[in-house]
């Protein structure tokens, strides 16, 4: 969905180095989350916001943090890398409405770090 | 939270067989029912919902049913094609302020 962007799409880095990862979204939606999907596996829920004031923890919040500097930006950042942190990272983004709660994801962030 | 988990873990059929992915959930208030689709290399996305007053939806050769009382939902394929191929997944939500809490996924082969 062109509406949801990451940058960078690919990024390698070495352990110990602090990295960002940066989604927009020209959708209007209110709610952002960040994503962790490793190879074979499902997705784990980093850090998800509900609106710009609104920063909650995922499942695997360690070793990440994150900044909604407005509705339209959600970073994720690497405070010092690690090998285990090697994945497929996506942001995804939703409208919230009580009836529903459908996830718009941006292409992902290949990051490896060595 | 909501416990959900989905099964079978991966699935292979025959191209023109059927398949069906079942997720069970633990919130009781759940009350919409979305299936995404991941393709390899690709983001997931939506591919059909129920909400909790349908029990079945069907578009082509997809079908959704919800069974609230025993708190599951399945996706069916029909005539399965290779570009079906895929990890599905489910993410059931109760409303409100509720995170979405998706499945474990299901891989899906479809052998030509």
């Amino acid at each position: 969905d062109a509406d949801v962007t990451q940058t960078p799409r690919n990024r390698i880095t070495k352990t110990g180095k602090r990295i960002m990862l940066e989604c927009s979204q020209t959708k209007g939606h209110d709610r952002m989350y960040w994503y962790r999907q490793d190879p074979g596996l499902g997705l784990r829920l980093i850090y998800y916001s509900f609106d710009v004031k609104d920063i909650n923890k995922g499942e695997i919040s360690d070793g990440y943090s994150v900044s909604r500097q407005a509705q339209a930006k959600f970073s994720l950042s690497l405070e010092s890398a690690i090998p285990n942190q090697t994945a497929l990272y996506f942001c995804a983004t939703s409208k919230r409405l009580d009836t529903q709660e459908t996830q718009y994801f941006g292409p992902g962030t290949r990051l490896l770090v060595l | 939270g909501e416990n959900v988990e989905q099964h079978p873990s991966t699935l292979s059929v025959q191209e023109g067989d059927s398949a069906v992915i079942k997720c069970t959930y633990s919130d009781s208030a759940s009350n919409y029912f979305p299936w995404y689709k991941q393709e390899l290399g690709k983001r997931p996305q939506l591919i059909i919902d129920i909400r909790s007053n349908v029990g079945e939806k069907k578009d082509q050769r997809i079908a959704v049913t919800l069974n609230k009382t025993a708190k599951h939902f399945s996706l069916h394929i029909t005539e399965t094609q290779p570009e079906d191929s895929a990890v599905y997944f489910c993410a059931p939500y109760s409303g409100g302020y509720q995170k979405v809490t998706f499945g474990t996924g299901t891989k899906l082969q479809v052998i030509p």
